[in-house]
């Protein structure tokens, strides 16, 4: 089955930037409609979705997250990655990394078990 | 404040029915974007319940169903069970924003 596995410092300064990865297993990183994706939680609150990238290297980045984030793709090494610069206490959160369904759908099926981390000096 | 507005908690004693409202606009749900819902359990990730407003994903217990209706959509639980308590999220596409998340609501099983 699909199993996604998100890695990465779980402690970042504040100014800096955040680095995760996110490891692919049981499923085509190339696969039609299915699109890699990132989803973020603060303590306590909601969901907010980050970004995606498609294996042909589109990527789509929320409006409010843009200026801040880059996502990649390896297909080689089966992960994608998330950059979010100038990190301030707000970007405190469990990161998930997950796979969605496009194709005019967009619903996330599969989920990693999410990485918490802080921002603090 | 969420693009997508639920309540924050509802309550059902065991074996009643629930309802979770999920309330956007004509930027996303009336638009004639798809509905879904995830489960989250304590501690634990999101899990998809309810795909495409009112379709389930394999394994997901026929007690969840999903409806929508102009710009609102719904979640039903029937047959609530201890194992039900969770938080659990609405998501649709919005015209600008692109994928967007309801705040999420807490159910308790009293």
């Amino acid at each position: 089955q699909v199993q996604l596995q998100e890695s990465g410092p779980g402690l970042v300064n504040p100014s800096q930037t955040l680095s995760l990865t996110c490891t692919v297993s049981g499923a085509s990183i190339s696969e039609d409609n299915h699109y890699w994706s990132w989803v973020r939680q603060p303590p306590g609150k909601g969901l907010e979705w980050i970004a995606y990238i498609y294996y042909t290297g589109s990527t789509y980045y929320s409006p409010s997250l843009k200026s801040r984030v880059l996502i990649s793709l390896d297909m080689s090494e089966r992960q994608f990655s998330l950059t979010l610069t100038s990190v301030t206490a707000a970007d405190t959160a469990v990161y998930y990394c997950a796979r969605l369904y496009g194709g005019g759908r967009n619903y996330f099926e599969h989920w990693g078990q999410g990485t918490l981390v802080t921002v603090s000096s | 404040q969420s693009v997508l507005t639920q309540p924050p908690s509802v309550a059902g004693a065991p074996g009643q029915r629930v309802t979770i409202s999920c309330t956007g606009s004509n930027s996303n749900i009336g638009a004639g974007y798809e509905v879904h819902w995830y489960q989250q359990l304590p501690g634990a990730a999101p899990k998809l319940i309810i795909y495409g407003n009112n379709n389930r994903p394999s394994g997901v217990p026929d007690r969840f169903s999903g409806s929508k209706s102009g710009t609102s959509a719904s979640l039903a639980i029937t047959g609530l069970q201890a194992e039900d308590e969770a938080d659990y999220y609405c998501q649709s596409y919005d015209k600008s924003l692109r994928d967007v998340f309801g705040g999420g609501t807490k159910l308790t099983v009293l």
